[in-house]
């Protein structure tokens, strides 16, 4: 069954410093997602992406953030200068539509920590 | 804008016992439903979802939801435990339009089976 996934699944980084997700979505999906899940508490969106641009982002996604899909596969989340408060779980997910009823398939899962 | 409650962070049931739980999402317009599961090590797995018709929704693992429009709430039950039960259990609710697909997440509730 395919299936989102994402490296690595865990980074450690020093504040300050500039850090690279990376998700490989589901083959034949259109649409792109990055959440984030801070240690206890939920799981929040910061951005969607579709057609190489982004559709929708939360207060979360400042100008710190930034999202890509460098090639036909890869897409990634890219924090430009990490703080202590960006230490979390960062989900990728992917859909084939972008409807409130399209099913998001989520990845594994990676886990910043920044020092 | 929307909100997921998930009543009780912890819940510990017995091998075979019922499972129940529990959801309740604010929302102004109807809403759109779903659970995901995560396993230890894996990303949320989507177990079902409610998007309009039968309010008795049916899904993987022997789980079903029912959507209770006037208390609000999408609580998930299973008739008898299984020890492969065990996970954290998340809610979710999507917009109603086709303005995007965030989805808003509840805390979770990490599930524990005893034998």
């Amino acid at each position: 069954e395919p299936e989102v996934t994402q490296t690595p699944s865990h980074q450690v980084t020093q504040m300050g410093q500039e850090v690279i997700l990376r998700c490989v979505p589901i083959s034949n999906h259109l649409y792109f997602y990055w959440y984030r899940q801070i240690l206890g508490q939920k799981v929040e969106f910061l951005v969607s992406f579709y057609n190489n641009e982004i559709s929708e982002k939360s207060e979360i996604f400042d100008d710190q953030f930034s999202v890509e899909r460098p090639d036909g596969s890869n897409f990634t989340l890219k924090i430009r200068s990490t703080k202590l408060e960006d230490s979390a779980m960062y989900f990728c997910a992917s859909s084939d539509g972008l409807a409130g009823t399209d099913t998001q398939y989520f990845g594994p899962g990676t886990r910043l920590t920044v020092l | 804008a929307q909100s997921v409650t998930q009543l009780g962070s912890h819940v510990s049931v017995s091998e075979g016992a019922l499972v129940l739980l529990r959801c309740n999402y604010s929302s102004s317009v109807p809403p759109y439903l779903f659970w995901y599961v995560q396993y230890p090590n894996q990303g949320l797995q989507l177990l079902l979802k409610y998007t309009t018709g039968a309010t008795l929704v049916k899904g993987i693992n022997g789980f079903e939801a029912e959507f209770k429009k006037s208390e609000t709430s999408f609580h998930l039950t299973k008739p008898s435990a299984h020890m492969s039960d065990a996970a954290e259990y998340f809610c979710a609710v999507s917009r109603i339009n086709n303005a995007g697909n965030m989805l808003t997440f509840g805390g979770g509730t990490r599930l524990m089976v005893k034998p």
